[in-house]
């Protein structure tokens, strides 16, 4: 298993700005998820972040508006830039840590964000 | 695109009763999981079941799948209220590229 820790958990964003989602993991993981939940929606993945290589967008997920780092095998960021209110999502961060099988995912407690 | 399609987006019952919740994807898997969120928060994964199997059991929940019609169900057995949340399938594609993939999730109010 794996514990996650996400910041912030919610905050309130005015339109145009950036704001940075830091994810920590308390193991060495390989694969790490980004996923973005719209408001009473389903889960949409962003991008995967593998640590030493560059991260792989989703359709539809521009690396200019979602910027990843991933400089361990424990943390990353997000970042959502240039905000609008459409971005008021929960955004998740989830790790396989390929104990069981392909895809067993666990989760942050996720980051609210509100868009005005 | 989401994978999975689930039947019925929201579901009520009394607590004791059992709850069924089913899924349909669309292209073959390597495996298929149940998730729980709770009230918009980290979702938790409940139990994998991969495509050569086709019923696996973890506690109160019992999932079947059968590959041949793309579907999968997920029953909760002797509800409780503490169940009440959102419930959704995930699938994993067979070969290549390990994503995972939602979908569109259903909303289980178990009423005390």
């Amino acid at each position: 298993s794996a514990v996650i820790s996400q910041k912030p958990s919610r905050d309130i964003c005015q339109r145009g700005t950036s704001l940075t989602i830091q994810c920590q993991v308390d193991s060495q993981v390989t694969m790490m998820f980004w996923y973005r939940q719209q408001p009473g929606q389903s889960l949409t993945l962003i991008a995967t972040a593998n640590q030493g290589s560059e991260a792989t967008y989703e359709s539809g997920f521009v690396i200019d508006k979602f910027p990843i780092s991933r400089p361990n095998l424990t943390f990353s960021t997000l970042t959502v830039s240039n905000m609008s209110p459409e971005d008021s999502s929960i955004y998740l961060c989830s790790v396989d840590t390929g104990t069981r099988g392909p895809g067993e995912l666990f989760f942050g407690e996720g980051s609210r964000l509100t868009v005005l | 695109s989401q994978q999975g399609e689930e039947d019925p987006q929201a579901l009520s019952i009394q607590e004791g009763e059992n709850a069924t919740m089913n899924c349909s994807y669309k292209t073959s898997i390597n495996n298929l999981q149940w998730y729980r969120q709770n009230s918009g928060r980290g979702l938790v994964h409940l139990i994998l079941i991969r495509s050569n199997e086709r019923e696996k059991h973890s506690g109160r929940l019992r999932v079947t799948l059968d590959t041949s019609k793309k579907s999968s169900s997920l029953l909760i057995t002797a509800s409780r209220a503490a169940d009440t949340a959102s419930y959704f399938c995930a699938t994993v594609r067979a070969g290549g590229y390990q994503k995972v993939t939602f979908g569109t999730g259903t909303k289980l109010q178990v009423i005390p």
